[in-house]
């Protein structure tokens, strides 16, 4: 089906280990987007990219690392994990054009470090 | 970069129309303002946003203040299901990539 997927749902790891979550969307969206929420709390932009190649700092991104060798996949990497990145990860895309591009968000993936 | 401001929460009862308020005094010429929902613990879902115009769908009204400073969005007839946390966001073509949400406004529909 069409739309943008994130995996894994739910992941535990331990304190240092690395690990990756992927995102993966199917409409060519340029713009593409990793958010942070806290418990209680809105979401907080770790990093984007406006196309293939081209990635940007959000608001958080230390202690992450993200690559976008293809337009449709967009993963982000914690390389060595803390427990303050206990958090659900959500992905997004977006058209190029602002006037009509609305985030399409992905169902996020639970991450618990332990 | 534009910022909004919202309230923490807000209650309606079911059936009355929900109206939230954002704040975006900072709005730059081309940035569009852009309504959004959180249910529980989902993905936040798209519900509309207009540059300077009145906006109408399906899903609720965006009435936007003629300085651009402000700008609120209408439920007609909020039900239970409306439920949510709703965030306001400003986005642009000199800002496409790093809008911010914050923490939005919880509005909780009561029998």
């Amino acid at each position: 089906d069409a739309g943008i997927t994130q995996s894994p749902r739910y992941k535990i790891t331990e304190t240092g280990r690395q690990v990756t979550l992927m995102c993966h969307q199917t409409w060519s969206h340029s713009y593409m987007f990793w958010y942070r929420q806290d418990l209680g709390h809105g979401l907080r932009l770790i990093y984007y990219s406006a196309a293939a190649d081209i990635t940007d700092k959000g608001e958080v991104p230390d202690g992450y690392v993200v690559s976008r060798s293809k337009t449709e996949n967009f993963p982000l990497t914690l390389e060595s994990a803390t427990r303050s990145q206990t958090s659900v990860y959500f992905c997004a895309s977006s058209e190029l054009n602002t006037g009509k591009g609305s985030y399409t968000f992905g169902s996020g993936t639970r991450l618990t470090v332990v | 970069d534009a910022k909004t401001t919202q309230p923490p929460s807000m209650d309606c009862a079911e059936g009355r129309a929900a109206n939230l308020p954002c704040n975006h005094s900072t709005i730059s010429g081309n940035e569009y303002v852009y309504w959004y929902r959180q249910i529980h613990s989902q993905g936040p879902q798209y519900i509309i946003h207009g540059l300077k115009n009145n906006e109408t769908n399906e899903m609720a009204s965006l009435i936007i203040t003629e300085d651009r400073k402000s700008s609120t969005l209408i439920l007609p007839h909020a039900t239970l299901r409306d439920t949510a946390v709703y965030y306001c966001i400003v986005r642009g073509y000199t800002n496409a990539g790093k809008s911010t949400f914050g923490d939005g406004t919880t509005l909780t529909v009561k029998p």
